[in-house]
This record gives C-alpha cells, structure tokens and sequence, in this order.
C-alpha cells in the first residue's frame, strides 16, 4: 500500500513570497490532517478535513494559510505572503475509521525555511 | 481543550529498560498513540491503545494506560541504540476525533 505521498520535500524562500505543498494522501482515506512541526516541538494541527469539508482549522493563522481539498483526494497547502517564524516542516497526514486505531499516517514532511 | 505533556529527554543504558510517560487533558479519548521520529523523517507509528484498555505489549514495547490519572507510558525493555529518536504520544478526541500530540521526549541510548 502506497503511504502518503508530500511534495516538495525541501523549500527555501524570502519572507513575503508565497509557497505551496502538495499532498496525497493513502487511497481511501477520507480524513486529511496538515500539522506544522517548529524545530523541537510536537506537531501542531493546522487544518483537517472530512472528505473535501474542512472540521477544524481552529489553529490555521487565516492571515496567511488557506488550504483546499477538492474532490476529497489530494490537497494543498499554501502560505502568502511567508514570515521567517513559519520555518518549519509541514507534516501531511491521513486516517481511516476503518483502520484499526484509527491511527494517523504521515508523509516524510515539506521542510520550509523562510530566510 | 486538549493538552498532552512530556518529559522532554530521557538517557538510559543500552539493554536497559526505557519508560516514557505522558499525561494528558482531555478525559474523552478514545484512542491514544505513541510515535517515533527518526532525525530528518516523519513520524512512525509505534503503537496505539484504545482507550477501554489498561495495557497492551507489542514485542518490546508495552504500553500502560491509567485512564483515571490521565497518564500513558511507554516502556521499551532491551533498549539498542537504534531505539534513540524523539518519541511522542498522542490522544485522539473530540466530536471530530482531532488527534493532539506532546512536546515529544528525547531518547538518548548510550552504548
């Protein structure tokens, strides 16, 4: 089974310019997370969705982050204009309630430096 | 809300037992994990216990859960350096099951 996929692995940008993850997610899945891991922290969750529905983006700076899932498959993630304290790595995720656990399963990361 | 805690770092000697404890907030969790995180890679899933159980083992790991004190553990026995990585438990919760992670604990094996 495929994981979840995450492109690009690794982004270095101006703060004020603008960048864009991708991310699909394992076949089926219906609930898609975005997570933000600062350098020695623990994920924060910045966005889930339902299918293509968003059900919590309680912690998602609205400022400045917007996401999108259409069609309930792959989503993206973008970040406009960037600040130097969103460097960070940016973790996809997904679930099944069918799985056991319900366990979430993660992608390698997009690794943001804002310079 | 939800709030999970940990110990930050952990140092112990290989062969040894390692414990990794977490405390958490939100008295309505249903499942809760442990993760592994190797540097530079994503986080692997360890194990996870429902939240109607007290203890699960899985090979070396085993896991404890006091529901009523709101306290999850790890404990790995026979620690190799390979198990050195930031270790991090998680409780899932909610209306829409969002899952909350910890700040995460260091493990450090020393050969």
């Amino acid at each position: 089974e495929a994981g979840v996929a995450q492109s690009p692995r690794y982004k270095i940008i101006e703060k004020r310019q603008s960048v864009a993850f991708w991310c699909n997610p394992i076949s089926g899945h219906a609930t898609l997370y975005w997570y933000q891991q600062i350098l020695g922290q623990g994920p924060k969750l910045l966005i889930q969705f339902q299918n293509n529905g968003v059900v919590d983006d309680s912690q998602l700076p609205k400022d400045r982050f917007s996401a999108e899932r259409l069609k309930g498959v792959d989503s993206t993630l973008k970040i406009q204009p960037a600040k130097l304290e969103d460097s960070a790595v940016y973790l996809c995720a997904s679930s099944s309630r069918g799985q056991a656990g319900n366990t979430i399963y993660f992608g390698e990361g997009s690794w943001l430096t804002v310079v | 809300g939800e709030d999970v805690e940990q110990s930050l770092f952990l140092s112990v000697r290989e062969g040894d037992s390692s414990v990794i404890n977490c405390t958490y907030t939100d008295s309505s969790s249903t499942y809760l994990y442990w993760y592994k995180q190797e540097p530079g890679a994503g986080l692997q899933l360890l194990t996870y216990i429902f939240s109607n159980m007290d203890m699960k083992q899985d090979q070396r790991l085993t896991v404890l859960l006091n529901k009523k004190d709101k306290h999850l553990s790890l404990r790995i026995a026979d620690t190799q350096t390979g198990d050195s990585a930031i270790y991090f438990c998680a409780e899932r919760s909610g209306g829409y099951q969002k899952v909350t992670f910890g700040t995460g604990t260091k493990l450090q094996v020393i050969p």
